[in-house]
């Protein structure tokens, strides 16, 4: 089983509409985040969260939101879905001493139309 | 905020060439991590460089970081077709070190 993964893989949905990303872990780590990964534009934060009662906003969280309902889980809500929200969308883990990288989810391709 | 810059963008090799691509901060950076990210798949954590002037080799490919930890280098030596990605370099926030910023990253074309 992969370290993170995330459901679905793929999501097609209408505007408007409120979709949720999930993401699990067992890798056993506090900290959890959520990218988005556009053409030209890298990753970027949406949201990240250090342990289950700490949520905070990243650079893009307009229009998102998240729940931490456990530490290995960590969802992605898009509250009414809109087409410039089509991206590639990625959950990702690290562990809490920052010795080692990111481990990364397969990823959510999101198209909203 | 704080970004880091990459370039090139694109860079297509000859198979058996050098490719370099570069990682720039207007800061001081703590550390630097580098990541891959094969076509259709996810980022995959390389390395991380944390002293000044550090030099790290994982077998055909180099990790610099610069001696101010303001820049940072990833050099594949004779390139392969396994090689094809987009290699991206991550450097943390100002006063976060466990949020990054993620640079464009650096798309390889390797021709056979």
């Amino acid at each position: 089983d992969a370290d993170v993964t995330q459901t679905p893989r793929n999501r097609i949905t209408k505007t408007g509409k409120r979709i949720m990303l999930e993401c699990s872990q067992t890798k056993g780590h506090d900290r959890m985040y959520w990218y988005r990964q556009d053409p030209g534009l890298g990753l970027r934060l949406i949201y990240y969260s250090f342990d289950v009662k700490d949520i905070n906003k990243g650079e893009i969280s307009d229009g998102y939101s998240v729940s931490r309902q456990a530490q290995a889980k960590f969802s992605l809500s898009l509250e009414s879905a809109i087409p410039n929200q089509t991206a590639l969308y990625f959950c990702a883990t690290r562990d809490d001493r920052g010795i080692d990288g990111y481990t990364f989810g397969s990823g959510t391709r999101l198209t909203v139309v | 905020g704080q970004q880091v810059m990459q370039i090139p963008q694109y860079q297509h090799v000859q198979e058996g060439e050098d490719f370099t691509t570069y990682c720039n901060s207007s800061t001081t950076l703590s550390n630097i991590q580098w990541y891959k990210q094969r076509p259709g798949g996810h980022p995959v954590f390389l390395i991380q460089l944390v002293k000044s002037g550090e030099v790290k080799k994982q077998k055909r490919l180099t990790f610099q970081f610069g001696e101010a930890k303001k820049n940072s280098s990833l050099h594949i030596t004779a390139t392969q077709t396994t090689d094809v990605g987009t290699y991206f370099c991550a450097g943390p926030y100002s006063g976060g070190y466990q949020k990054v910023t993620f640079g464009i990253g650096t798309k390889l074309q390797v021709i056979p």
